[in-house]
């Protein structure tokens, strides 16, 4: 069975660096989103792409997050600087895009610890 | 604004014994409700949606827009029940989905 695959797996930085996490989606899967969950907490959402278009970005820190998918296909997701407080689980997840409220597919996700 | 409402962090029953874990949401729309489960090393993966008004692995959920609940219900809980179970809404033509904050179950032999 397909899978949404995610890498690296685990990520250790120093505040302040840069970090990057990439997902690539189950192949033909037009929506893709990114989750934070923080420990003990469920998956926040922080941006939903519709093919290579962000459909909503709403609770994206931008001033140090960043994510793009400018093939429509995998994406990026991008800290700049790293803080404390970013330590969490990076969740990708996608679905077909087909219908409206289907199931999520996700991936094993990215464990950022900010030190 | 919408939201998922999962009051129990943690839920502990013997084996055998029935389960309900709560869910409560709030959206002024026509809801679209999910649970998922992600068992110990597991990706998080769909377990049922309303929509569907399926039995998978014995939980069943009704969707009671008058409470706004969609409490997941097995009558008799087994050792491999035990997991983080997390309530979701989805919402709007695209396809927003957002997650409670997760109920962990565990089942004591």
């Amino acid at each position: 069975e397909a899978e949404v695959a995610q890498s690296p797996r685990y990520k250790i930085t120093e505040k302040s660096q840069a970090v990057a996490f990439w997902c690539d989606p189950i192949s033909g899967h037009a929506t893709l989103y990114w989750y934070r969950q923080i420990l003990g907490q469920g998956p926040e959402l922080l941006v939903q792409f519709q093919d290579e278009s962000v459909v909503d970005d709403s609770q994206l820190p931008k001033d140090r997050f960043s994510a793009e998918r400018l093939k429509g296909v995998d994406s990026t997701l991008k800290i700049q600087p790293a803080e404390l407080g970013d330590s969490a689980m990076y969740l990708c997840a996608s679905s077909s895009g087909q219908i409206t409220n289907e199931k999520l597919f996700f991936g094993s996700g990215t464990q950022l610890s900010v030190l | 604004a919408q939201r998922v409402t999962q009051p129990e962090k943690l839920l502990s029953v013997f084996k055998g014994a029935p389960v309900e874990l709560k869910c409560n949401y709030s959206y002024s729309g026509s809801p679209e409700l999910f649970w998922y489960v992600q068992y110990s090393r597991q990706r998080l993966q769909l377990l049922l949606r309303h929509i569907s008004r399926e039995s998978i692995k014995g939980f069943t959920a009704d969707l009671n827009k008058g409470e706004t609940s969609f409490h997941l219900k097995k009558p008799f809980a087994q050792e491999e029940d035990s997991a983080m179970y997390y309530c979701a809404l989805s919402y709007s033509s695209a396809s927003k989905i957002i997650f409670g904050s997760g109920t962990r179950l565990s089942i004591r032999p």
